[in-house]
C-alpha cells in the first residue's frame, strides 16, 4: 500500500498570501495524484488531477506540480473561501487507491 | 446535471450490518465505476472500494475484505455498499463519489452528500 504523507499538519497565512501545500507519495506514482478542497460538513471537491491538471471550475490561483514522490499544491492570493483543509490522493497502484491525513489551511 | 443522492442517517449495533444507497442521476448510470470512501469523525479520508456499474465487478480495500459488498442495480441507476460486522470504528460519514471529467483516473469530481452511520450499544 502506498502512504501519502502531507505537510505541514497545519498552515497558518493571511489572506492574499501565498501557501505551498506539500505531499510525499512512499514510492512513485509518476503523476498520477489529485487534491482535494474539504470545507466542514461538505464533501471534498477536486481541485487537481494528473498532478497538474485543474479540475472544470477550480480557479487559476490553484496549481499542482511534481511527479514521482513528491508534489506541492500552491495556492496564490489566498482568499477568505480557501481555508479549509486539503487532501492528496494517489491512483497509481490500487487497490487501494489512498489520501494523506491532510493540511489544514488555516487563517493567520 | 450529475447528481448523486444517497441514502439517509444509520444507527446499527455492533455486529449488525448497514446497506446504504447511492442514486446517479444526469448522466449515463453505465459510463461511470462508483467508489465508495468513508471518513471518521475528525479523521481523514479513506477509500473503501469501487464497482464496475457496467460489469458489476467490484474492487475492495484489503482491510474491508469479508465485511464490505458493493452491488448496482441499473435499472433505477443506484449503487448499494453492505457493511457488515459493524463496529464502533466504523462510525463515519460515507461517500460515494465518481470521475467524470477524466473517467479513466479515479478522481473525484462528483461526490454524494454522504451518508452518517452511527454504531452504538
Amino acid at each position: 500500500e502506498i502512504v501519502m504523507t502531507q505537510s505541514p499538519g497545519t498552515l497558518s497565512v493571511s489572506p492574499g498570501e501565498g501557501a505551498t501545500l506539500s505531499c510525499r507519495a512512499s514510492q512513485s506514482i509518476n503523476t498520477n495524484l489529485a487534491w482535494f478542497q474539504q470545507k466542514p460538513g461538505q464533501a471534498p471537491r477536486l481541485l487537481i488531477y494528473g498532478a497538474s491538471t485543474r479540475a472544470s471550475g477550480i480557479p487559476a490561483r490553484f496549481s499542482g506540480s511534481g511527479s514521482g514522490t513528491d508534489f506541492t499544491l500552491t495556492i496564490s492570493s489566498l482568499q477568505s473561501e480557501d481555508f479549509a483543509l486539503y487532501y492528496c490522493q494517489q491512483y497509481n497502484n490500487w487497490p487501494p487507491i489512498t489520501f494523506g491525513q491532510g493540511t489544514r489551511l488555516e487563517i493567520k | 446535471q450529475v447528481k448523486l443522492v444517497q441514502s439517509g442517517v444509520e444507527v446499527r449495533k455492533p455486529g449488525t450490518s448497514v446497506k446504504l444507497s447511492c442514486k446517479g442521476s444526469g448522466y449515463t448510470f453505465t459510463d461511470y465505476h462508483i467508489h465508495w470512501v468513508r471518513q471518521a469523525p475528525g479523521q481523514g479520508l479513506e477509500w473503501m472500494g469501487r464497482i464496475n456499474i457496467k460489469s458489476g465487478v467490484p474492487n475492495y480495500a484489503q482491510k474491508f475484505q469479508g465485511r464490505v459488498s458493493l452491488t448496482r442495480d441499473t435499472s433505477v441507476s443506484t449503487v448499494y455498499m453492505e457493511l457488515s460486522g459493524l463496529k464502533s470504528d466504523d462510525v463515519a460519514v460515507y461517500y460515494c463519489a465518481i470521475s467524470v471529467e477524466s473517467p479513466a483516473v479515479p478522481s473525484y469530481d462528483h461526490w454524494g452528500q454522504g451518508t452518517l452511520v452511527t454504531v452504538s450499544p
